[in-house]
């Protein structure tokens, strides 16, 4: 079982740009939600996919979205990036719409806006 | 809203000693608990997660946390740290039945000295 992976490892975009970060779940998971984790702080939850719909999400404006393909797989774009958006970008996964038990995370995408 | 606090930034213990990490949080409904180790530029790995029964719980690599209601509290603990423990922790909430749409603390980094 690969767990939970996640593509690129590292990125450098410049502002103003968009970029995708994608996410595999792991074997048997149907649930995949996005955290953003800037330096030095806990992980914070920007939403969550399933069933390819958007769930919940947390606060982050609408230059965050989300998409989920039928295999469970994911991924998050990001418009119109700021220097803020900087932060390593976690994809976790679970199973049975998000009602499971513990999420399983990915190593992350690390990105940073120049 | 929920929210997770954990007073301490950043703790340092020597190799052998015991440990105790604070976690305290605000949640108006029965919650799901969780502790979190990340080691540099890694993803979350789940130490151990608390949602109903006794309130004392058991994770891996020797740690354990106990849940006091009356108190808000989950603190982790570990009667004898190894140099390999040196990570950041996080505490983390989620609302019953909801795994992965967690609200982190801003985490403890643990250094351990020789």
């Amino acid at each position: 079982d690969a767990g939970v992976t996640q593509s690129p490892t590292h990125l450098i975009k410049t502002r103003g740009q968009q970029v995708t970060l994608r996410c595999s779940p792991k074997s048997g998971h149907d649930t995949v939600s996005w955290y953003q984790q800037a330096l030095g702080q806990g992980p914070q939850f920007i939403f969550q996919y399933y069933e390819e719909e958007e769930r919940q999400r947390g606060n982050f404006p609408d230059r965050f979205s989300g998409h989920q393909f039928p295999n469970y797989s994911s991924e998050l774009n990001v418009n119109a990036l700021l220097l803020g958006d900087s932060a390593l970008y976690l994809c976790a996964s679970s199973s049975v719409g998000g009602r499971g038990t513990e999420a399983f995370f990915g190593q992350g995408t690390r990105l940073t806006v120049v | 809203a929920q929210s997770v606090t954990q007073p301490d930034i950043h703790i340092t213990v020597s190799e052998g000693a015991s440990l105790e990490l604070r976690c305290n949080y605000s949640y108006g409904a029965t919650p799901y608990l969780f502790w979190y180790v990340q080691s540099p530029g890694q993803g979350l790995q789940l130490l151990l997660k608390y949602f109903s029964g006794d309130t004392l719980v058991q994770g891996i690599k020797g740690f354990e946390a106990e849940f006091k209601r009356s108190q808000s509290s989950f603190n982790l603990r570990k009667p004898s740290v190894h140099w390999s423990d040196a990570a950041e922790y996080f505490c983390a909430v989620a609302p019953y039945n909801a795994g992965n749409m967690l609200t982190f603390g801003g985490g403890t980094r643990l250094m351990v000295k020789p």
